[in-house]
């Protein structure tokens, strides 16, 4: 069965700071991958996707970058945090019928 | 583009009565469409899914929703709330391509 590892579950990072949240994706090949970011009190808004290694989609202008080093692996970065990047932030992956997303990392810059 | 509209971003319901949350999308297609349900502090759990056939779909907890394509909406139903149903649940639209897009969220508060 799918499963996706994400961690870690918290963080607490100070301003200026970088930045690297891993999700790995176990029981699928070539899965197309997800990241989110849920700010306190809004919904999910989608980050970053990619459908392959090497392959990303950016869909905010942001302080943040993604990364597909290989198959099943996603990694969410940044060089300098910033208060705003505060928040709850969730692997996907997307299957042909489904989404499965791991146990999300909440992100405190301080 | 797609997107997903949640109108309510807080429903007060008393345990054992009713509950409906309301979505609405925006595609040209009929879509997949999904709802999960977030525990606090907890990733996303499935409710269920709609992709074609009857448009009355069941799901799991006791929840059943909707489709209706003239109005582009698939609500959330659930006859009788549990005190456990206090949750922030999300609709989430998947059109052509490769993006999964959520709605805004609505977040149930269950009274005793």
């Amino acid at each position: 069965s799918q499963t996706i590892h994400q961690w870690p579950a918290t963080l607490v990072q100070p301003v200026g700071s970088p930045l690297s949240l891993e999700c790995t994706v176990e029981g699928t090949s070539n899965p197309n991958l997800y990241w989110y970011r849920q700010a306190a009190g809004r919904g999910l808004q989608l980050l970053f996707y990619s459908v392959g290694i090497g392959q990303i989609s950016s869909e905010v202008p942001q302080n943040l970058s993604a990364s597909r080093p290989q198959d099943r692996q996603f990694i969410l970065s940044s060089k300098k945090l910033l208060l705003s990047d505060s928040g709850f932030y969730l692997c996907a992956w997307l299957g042909h019928l489904e989404a499965f997303f791991g146990q999300g990392t909440r992100l405190t810059v301080v | 583009a797609q997107s997903v509209t949640q109108p309510d971003i807080h429903i007060t319901v008393s345990e054992g009565a009713s509950l409906e949350l309301r979505c609405n999308y925006s595609y040209g297609a009929t879509p997949y469409l999904f709802w999960y349900v977030q525990s606090p502090g907890q990733g996303l759990q499935l409710l269920l899914k709609y992709f074609s056939g009857d448009t009355l779909v069941q799901g799991i907890k006791g929840f059943e929703a909707e489709f209706k394509r003239s109005q582009a909406s698939v609500n959330l139903r659930k006859p009788s709330v549990h005190w456990s149903d206090a949750a922030e649940d999300f609709c989430a639209v998947k059109a052509a391509g490769n993006k999964l897009t959520f709605g805004g969220g609505t977040r149930v508060l269950v009274k005793p």
